[in-house]
């Protein structure tokens, strides 16, 4: 079964400083990658994809994940973090295929951006 | 383009009491699904639909029910509510089917139980 683990439940920053949000996964197969963000009583919202090809995936208000196979991980990260992102943050794995519906997610990274 | 439209926002129910929620999706997606999210439990997938007149179960359908009679609509149904069932639920829906494109989510539904 597929499966994602997010080791920290919370991640403070310094404004301007780099930031990362840890993910591992657990499929069978090459996965397919996502993050998401959720804002306080909001939906979640898209912010990057890995399907195939570079490792290093550009996403949505600067942020970007690498791909790293070996060791089965998909960091989010940021090279200058900004108050505004303070959020919680999900990666997401799903199994390639066309009988493959479920898309599962991690319990979650509380991101603060401290000023 | 409204996207994903969960009614309603809120909700505070009696232990017994049923309830319909709603969701609808103005993007002609074929695929949509009901989540639950609780405190340091992430999202766990309640049920899903990949097309209209079907749907299937997900990692933690018990209590709850669902329909699909049309494609832009999923409505999910707690026939008798309990505390248990204090959560926030969330809408998706998705376009392919092979598993690589994102979905699109609603801003939720508070539910709670007393």
């Amino acid at each position: 079964a597929q499966s994602v683990a997010q080791p920290e439940d919370q991640v403070n920053v310094a404004e301007g400083n780099p930031l990362t949000v840890k993910c591992t996964y657990s499929v069978s197969g090459n996965p397919y990658l996502f993050w998401y963000v959720q804002y306080p009583n909001r939906g979640l919202q898209f912010l990057l994809k890995y399907i195939t090809g570079d490792n290093l995936v550009k996403g949505s208000y600067g942020f970007e994940a690498e791909f790293n196979k070996s060791q089965t991980s998909f960091h989010l990260k940021k090279p200058s973090a900004l108050v505004s992102d303070s959020a919680l943050y999900f990666c997401a794995v799903r199994e390639p295929g066309a009988g493959s519906y479920q898309l599962t997610f991690g319990k979650g990274t509380k991101l603060s951006v401290i000023p | 383009n409204a996207g994903v439209t969960q009614t309603p926002k809120f909700r505070v129910l009696k232990t017994g009491q049923s309830m319909t929620l709603l969701c609808a999706q103005d993007m002609n997606h074929e695929y949509m699904y009901w989540y639950r999210q609780d405190p340091g439990m992430g999202l766990r997938l309640i049920h899903y639909s990949v097309g209209e007149g079907t749907t299937a179960k997900g990692e933690v359908p018990d209590g709850y029910n669902v329909s699909r009679l049309k494609k832009q609509n999923f409505l999910l149904g707690l026939e008798s509510a309990a505390p248990s069932q204090t959560s926030v639920y969330f809408c998706a829906s998705s376009y392919d089917h092979f598993a690589n494109t994102e979905a699109f989510f609603g801003q939720g539904t508070r539910l709670t139980v007393v």
